[in-house]
């Protein structure tokens, strides 16, 4: 079965550190996968986007990468700021199902000062 | 200029009702999506319009669920004989494009659906 997984348990780091979230999937042939912050009570807000060729994006203190043979996504948030604290969502945009994207379940990431 | 719209924000129904729930997408953005959202779970995807393109429905849970979307732009959801599991968060994206063409979604910032 198809399947996109996020670490379930929360993350817990100190300020300062890099925060480094995993997203995998399984017999999906993606053809974008995007992240996107979610805080509570409001809807989620897109971060990044990457290709399937590509290997790294950066933006600011944000940083994703895509491994197609692993089926994996890395986000990472260095130096990280209490205000980083939110849950993050990975979600993928597949070959032959038109426009729609498909949500993994999200981590939830708290900084601590 | 406006982000996506929903309303209401907030919804109680009684169990057997229909509801009705709005979304008003940034203007010129042709592609329209629904999610839902339980408590502490990801986005299960319910529906999507692309223009004047037949919508893919296949995220639909049950023929008790139905959107259409009027002139392109506002689009409604509706809920027929609402059970207790509908109860969830139900949000509304749109995006200039469609998320295979490399276009980020807007998202509302929801319905919170209580079904009693």
């Amino acid at each position: 079965s198809q399947k996109i997984e996020q670490n379930s348990e929360a993350l817990n780091i100190q300020e300062g550190k890099t925060a480094t979230l995993t997203c995998n999937y399984t017999n999906y042939s993606p053809a974008y996968l995007q992240w996107y912050r979610q805080d509570p009570g409001r809807g989620p807000v897109f971060l990044l986007l990457i290709r399937e060729n590509e290997k790294e994006k950066r933006k600011e203190r944000l940083k994703v990468t895509f491994d197609t043979t692993l089926k994996q996504s890395l986000f990472h948030i260095t130096a990280s700021q209490p205000a980083d604290s939110a849950t993050y969502l990975c979600a993928l945009s597949i070959y032959n199902q038109g426009g729609k994207l498909i949500f993994g379940q999200g981590t939830e990431l708290s900084v601590k000062p | 200029g406006a982000g996506v719209s929903q309303s209401p924000s907030n919804k109680v129904t009684e169990k057997g009702k229909d509801v009705e729930l709005r979304c008003d997408p940034i203007s010129g953005h042709t592609a329209l999506y629904w999610y839902r959202q339980s408590l502490g779970q990801g986005l299960e995807f319910l529906i999507y319009f692309q223009g004047n393109s037949a919508p893919d429905k296949s995220g639909l849970p049950s023929d008790r669920f139905s959107a259409e979307r009027t002139g392109g732009s506002v689009s409604t959801l509706t809920i027929q004989r609402t059970q207790q599991e509908d109860s969830a968060v139900y949000l509304c994206a749109s995006s200039f494009g469609t998320g295979a063409n490399n276009s980020p979604l807007h998202f509302g910032n929801g319905t919170r659906l209580t079904v009693t």
